[in-house]
């Protein structure tokens, strides 16, 4: 059973390049999440999708853009990466309304 | 209890010591908590949760309990065991997320989390 899966497992990345993390769940959620993580300020939500074919903007979107063609996938991508985007990234997946949420093993990505 | 800052709060206990970690929320329209287990290079695991309509739950080894007066959450780990050394957070359904045409789904804010060491 994979659950969710992310990639890369981490990445260096010069400024201004454009990059996606890749996510996957083979859970048929209907929800599924953006989060970054940052020591000090736990976990922030950049965006999330409540079902294929819709996103919204979590806390801290500036820089991130999200699709969800499927129900299945759900990239993030930075358009220009800057370094204040060094940090670990994490996908989540619920199936219903106050579930809780499954976690991918993180994408470590710094930006240099 | 969590906190916001660089320094995440500590918890270090002896093994087979009972262990409380504390969670304050802020939001008192929360309905719904859960806490995660952080091992160190790994993404958040689920332990147990709790809703509004409750004070107390019980699982495997773990208590949760909810203080909906004073906005307090705590989990009780009994008999602590060296593989639970890990960062502990505590989330709160913090409201639903709107989206146009679709169906809400809540919103889980993340405290900062509580660093466990549990040493031999």
């Amino acid at each position: 059973i994979a659950g969710i899966t992310q990639a890369p497992t981490s990445q260096i990345l010069a400024a201004g390049r454009r990059m996606t993390l890749r996510c996957t769940q083979d859970m048929r959620h209907n929800a599924m999440y953006w989060y970054r993580q940052d020591l000090g300020l736990g976990l922030r939500l950049i965006h999330y999708s409540n079902t294929a074919g819709t996103t919204g903007k979590g806390e801290v979107p500036d820089g991130y853009s999200v699709s969800r063609a499927n129900t299945d996938d759900f990239p993030l991508t930075l358009a220009s990466a800057v370094p204040s985007q060094t940090s670990v990234y994490f996908c989540a997946s619920s199936d219903r309304v106050g579930a809780e949420a499954f976690f991918g093993q993180g994408t470590r990505l710094t930006v240099v | 209890g969590e906190s916001v800052g660089l320094h995440l709060p500590t918890l270090s206990v002896q093994e087979g010591d009972n262990s409380i970690i504390n969670c304050a929320y802020s939001n008192s329209a929360s309905d719904y908590f859960i806490w995660y287990k952080q091992e160190s290079g790994k993404g958040p695991q689920f332990i147990i949760d709790i809703r509004s309509n409750m004070d107390k739950r019980q699982g495997q080894r773990v208590t949760v309990l909810l203080n909906k007066t004073v906005k307090h959450l705590s989990l009780q780990i009994a008999a602590t065991q060296p593989g639970d050394s890990a960062v502990y957070f505590c989330a709160e359904n913090a409201g639903n997320l709107a989206n146009a045409g679709g169906t809400s789904y809540g919103k889980l804010t993340f405290g900062q989390g509580t660093i466990l060491t549990v040493h031999p």
